[in-house]
Protein backbone atom coordinates (compact mmCIF):
# COMPACT_ATOMS: atom_id res chain seq x y z
CA UNK A 1 0.00 0.00 0.00
CA UNK A 2 3.34 2.51 0.49
CA UNK A 3 2.41 4.94 -2.38
CA UNK A 4 6.11 6.09 -2.07
CA UNK A 5 9.52 5.67 -4.38
CA UNK A 6 12.96 5.50 -2.72
CA UNK A 7 16.39 5.15 -4.18
CA UNK A 8 17.76 1.83 -2.19
CA UNK A 9 20.69 3.28 -0.79
CA UNK A 10 22.70 6.76 -1.10
CA UNK A 11 25.79 7.64 0.42
CA UNK A 12 27.54 10.93 1.74
CA UNK A 13 30.34 12.22 2.94
CA UNK A 14 30.28 13.32 7.04
CA UNK A 15 29.74 16.66 6.90
CA UNK A 16 28.30 17.27 3.79
CA UNK A 17 24.56 17.73 2.86
CA UNK A 18 22.76 14.35 1.99
CA UNK A 19 20.15 14.81 -0.27
CA UNK A 20 17.42 12.14 -0.51
CA UNK A 21 15.06 12.03 -2.94
CA UNK A 22 10.90 10.95 -2.97
CA UNK A 23 8.83 9.95 -5.60
CA UNK A 24 4.69 10.09 -4.64
CA UNK A 25 3.30 10.98 -8.27
CA UNK A 26 -0.23 9.85 -7.02
CA UNK A 27 -0.44 11.61 -3.85
CA UNK A 28 -3.97 12.80 -2.84
CA UNK A 29 -5.18 16.11 -2.20
CA UNK A 30 -4.97 15.59 1.74
CA UNK A 31 -2.01 13.80 1.73
CA UNK A 32 1.32 15.07 4.15
CA UNK A 33 4.95 14.05 3.16
CA UNK A 34 6.29 12.47 6.50
CA UNK A 35 10.28 11.71 7.30
CA UNK A 36 10.96 9.46 9.44
CA UNK A 37 14.00 7.14 10.00
CA UNK A 38 14.91 4.05 11.81
CA UNK A 39 18.55 3.16 12.67
CA UNK A 40 19.69 -0.35 12.68
CA UNK A 41 16.95 -2.44 15.49
CA UNK A 42 15.51 0.89 16.82
CA UNK A 43 11.26 2.13 16.73
CA UNK A 44 11.48 4.92 13.54
CA UNK A 45 12.31 8.14 14.84
CA UNK A 46 10.08 11.40 13.35
CA UNK A 47 12.23 13.89 11.50
CA UNK A 48 9.76 16.33 9.13
CA UNK A 49 6.72 16.40 7.63
CA UNK A 50 5.05 19.06 5.11
CA UNK A 51 1.86 19.19 3.07
CA UNK A 52 2.84 21.53 0.45
CA UNK A 53 4.95 24.37 1.49
CA UNK A 54 8.61 23.81 2.38
CA UNK A 55 9.72 23.05 5.58
CA UNK A 56 12.50 23.15 8.17
CA UNK A 57 13.32 22.43 11.89
CA UNK A 58 16.39 21.65 13.85
CA UNK A 59 17.07 18.08 12.01
CA UNK A 60 16.66 18.46 8.49
CA UNK A 61 14.61 20.86 5.71
CA UNK A 62 11.88 18.84 3.04
CA UNK A 63 11.46 20.56 -0.22
CA UNK A 64 8.09 19.70 -1.91
CA UNK A 65 7.57 20.48 -5.67
CA UNK A 66 4.86 22.73 -6.84
CA UNK A 67 2.70 19.60 -8.27
CA UNK A 68 3.85 18.15 -5.22
CA UNK A 69 4.37 14.60 -6.94
CA UNK A 70 8.09 14.45 -5.57
CA UNK A 71 9.93 15.81 -2.40
CA UNK A 72 13.63 15.75 -1.03
CA UNK A 73 14.41 15.52 2.51
CA UNK A 74 18.12 17.74 3.31
CA UNK A 75 20.53 17.01 6.03
CA UNK A 76 22.38 19.82 5.74
CA UNK A 77 25.47 18.29 7.85
CA UNK A 78 25.85 14.88 7.95
CA UNK A 79 27.38 13.33 10.42
CA UNK A 80 28.10 9.36 10.84
CA UNK A 81 24.93 9.37 13.48
CA UNK A 82 22.65 9.66 10.78
CA UNK A 83 23.75 6.74 9.09
CA UNK A 84 20.14 4.50 8.95
CA UNK A 85 16.79 3.90 7.03
CA UNK A 86 15.12 6.66 6.26
CA UNK A 87 11.29 6.44 4.96
CA UNK A 88 8.95 9.15 3.10
CA UNK A 89 5.79 8.13 4.09
CA UNK A 90 2.89 9.89 3.04
CA UNK A 91 -0.44 10.25 5.32
CA UNK A 92 -3.93 11.69 5.69
CA UNK A 93 -3.99 11.01 9.48
CA UNK A 94 -5.40 7.56 8.63
CA UNK A 95 -3.13 5.02 8.92
CA UNK A 96 1.05 4.84 8.00
CA UNK A 97 2.44 2.46 5.37
CA UNK A 98 6.09 2.25 5.08
CA UNK A 99 7.81 1.83 2.00
CA UNK A 100 11.31 0.25 1.28
CA UNK A 101 13.06 3.67 2.63
CA UNK A 102 16.47 4.58 1.71
CA UNK A 103 19.62 3.44 3.57
CA UNK A 104 21.63 6.25 3.84
CA UNK A 105 25.51 5.21 4.15
CA UNK A 106 27.23 8.59 6.40
CA UNK A 107 30.96 8.15 5.40
CA UNK A 108 34.18 9.88 7.12
CA UNK B 1 8.22 14.46 22.22
CA UNK B 2 5.70 12.08 23.29
CA UNK B 3 7.90 8.71 24.64
CA UNK B 4 6.12 5.42 23.91
CA UNK B 5 7.45 2.26 25.67
CA UNK B 6 7.51 -1.19 24.74
CA UNK B 7 7.60 -4.13 26.99
CA UNK B 8 9.53 -6.53 27.06
CA UNK B 9 12.37 -5.38 24.65
CA UNK B 10 13.02 -9.17 23.34
CA UNK B 11 11.60 -12.38 24.09
CA UNK B 12 12.62 -15.90 23.70
CA UNK B 13 9.78 -18.74 23.62
CA UNK B 14 9.51 -21.85 22.74
CA UNK B 15 6.65 -23.14 20.01
CA UNK B 16 3.58 -23.14 20.99
CA UNK B 17 3.46 -20.54 23.75
CA UNK B 18 2.14 -17.47 23.73
CA UNK B 19 3.70 -14.29 24.08
CA UNK B 20 1.87 -10.84 25.41
CA UNK B 21 3.81 -7.37 24.64
CA UNK B 22 3.18 -3.78 25.86
CA UNK B 23 3.08 -0.83 24.19
CA UNK B 24 2.22 2.27 26.43
CA UNK B 25 2.04 5.97 26.04
CA UNK B 26 3.87 7.31 28.74
CA UNK B 27 3.11 11.10 28.85
CA UNK B 28 -0.08 11.44 26.39
CA UNK B 29 -3.42 9.36 25.86
CA UNK B 30 -3.66 7.77 22.25
CA UNK B 31 -7.26 6.43 21.01
CA UNK B 32 -5.32 5.08 18.59
CA UNK B 33 -2.33 2.90 18.26
CA UNK B 34 -0.64 0.88 15.85
CA UNK B 35 1.01 -2.65 15.54
CA UNK B 36 3.80 -3.24 12.85
CA UNK B 37 5.94 -6.38 12.28
CA UNK B 38 9.80 -6.10 10.60
CA UNK B 39 11.20 -8.52 9.33
CA UNK B 40 15.44 -8.64 9.38
CA UNK B 41 16.54 -6.38 6.00
CA UNK B 42 12.69 -5.51 5.27
CA UNK B 43 10.86 -2.56 5.66
CA UNK B 44 7.97 -1.98 8.80
CA UNK B 45 4.22 -4.15 7.94
CA UNK B 46 1.45 -2.52 9.82
CA UNK B 47 -0.19 -5.44 11.06
CA UNK B 48 -3.26 -3.71 12.69
CA UNK B 49 -5.22 -0.36 13.99
CA UNK B 50 -5.73 -0.99 18.13
CA UNK B 51 -8.61 1.44 19.38
CA UNK B 52 -9.44 2.42 22.37
CA UNK B 53 -12.94 0.70 23.40
CA UNK B 54 -13.12 -1.43 20.49
CA UNK B 55 -12.48 -3.69 18.32
CA UNK B 56 -8.83 -3.90 15.90
CA UNK B 57 -8.87 -3.70 12.65
CA UNK B 58 -6.44 -5.90 11.09
CA UNK B 59 -4.70 -5.31 7.57
CA UNK B 60 -5.41 -7.92 5.23
CA UNK B 61 -3.29 -11.19 5.19
CA UNK B 62 -3.19 -10.60 8.92
CA UNK B 63 -5.05 -13.33 11.13
CA UNK B 64 -7.49 -11.89 14.08
CA UNK B 65 -7.08 -14.86 15.97
CA UNK B 66 -3.27 -15.13 15.98
CA UNK B 67 -2.46 -11.88 16.91
CA UNK B 68 -4.64 -10.75 19.66
CA UNK B 69 -4.88 -6.70 20.48
CA UNK B 70 -6.61 -5.47 23.10
CA UNK B 71 -6.64 -1.55 23.91
CA UNK B 72 -8.34 -1.43 27.42
CA UNK B 73 -6.92 1.96 28.00
CA UNK B 74 -5.95 4.98 26.45
CA UNK B 75 -2.40 4.85 27.87
CA UNK B 76 -2.15 0.83 26.97
CA UNK B 77 -2.53 -1.61 24.01
CA UNK B 78 -1.35 -5.18 24.07
CA UNK B 79 -0.29 -7.62 21.11
CA UNK B 80 -0.43 -11.50 21.97
CA UNK B 81 0.85 -13.73 19.89
CA UNK B 82 -0.86 -17.11 19.92
CA UNK B 83 0.77 -20.33 20.29
CA UNK B 84 4.06 -18.67 18.40
CA UNK B 85 6.20 -20.98 15.79
CA UNK B 86 9.54 -19.70 14.50
CA UNK B 87 7.97 -18.41 11.64
CA UNK B 88 6.79 -15.17 13.94
CA UNK B 89 10.10 -14.79 14.62
CA UNK B 90 10.52 -11.12 14.10
CA UNK B 91 10.86 -7.37 15.44
CA UNK B 92 7.36 -6.03 16.74
CA UNK B 93 6.95 -1.94 16.82
CA UNK B 94 4.00 0.01 18.20
CA UNK B 95 2.96 3.53 17.57
CA UNK B 96 0.58 5.81 19.29
CA UNK B 97 -1.08 9.09 17.59
CA UNK B 98 -0.22 12.15 19.33
CA UNK B 99 -1.61 15.60 17.08
CA UNK B 100 -0.02 15.29 13.72
CA UNK B 101 2.82 12.53 14.44
CA UNK B 102 3.10 9.44 15.38
CA UNK B 103 5.30 8.21 17.75
CA UNK B 104 7.15 4.90 17.71
CA UNK B 105 8.27 2.26 20.17
CA UNK B 106 11.46 0.79 20.44
CA UNK B 107 10.11 -2.28 19.50
CA UNK B 108 10.33 -5.84 20.75
CA UNK B 109 12.27 -8.44 19.01
CA UNK B 110 10.86 -11.95 19.60
CA UNK B 111 12.44 -15.32 19.11
CA UNK B 112 10.58 -18.37 19.23
CA UNK B 113 12.49 -21.59 18.94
Amino acid sequence: DAKTTQPPSMDCAEGRAANLPCNHSTISGNEYVYWYRQIHSQGPQYIIHGLKNNETNEMASLIITEDRKSSTLILPHATLRDTAVYYCILYNFNKFYFGSGTKLNVKP
Amino acid sequence: GAVVSQHPSWVICKSGTSVKIECRSLDFQATTMFWYRQFPKQSLMLMATSNEGSKATYEQGVEKDKFLINHASLTLSTLTVTSAHPEDSSFYICSARSGDEQFFGPGTRLTVL
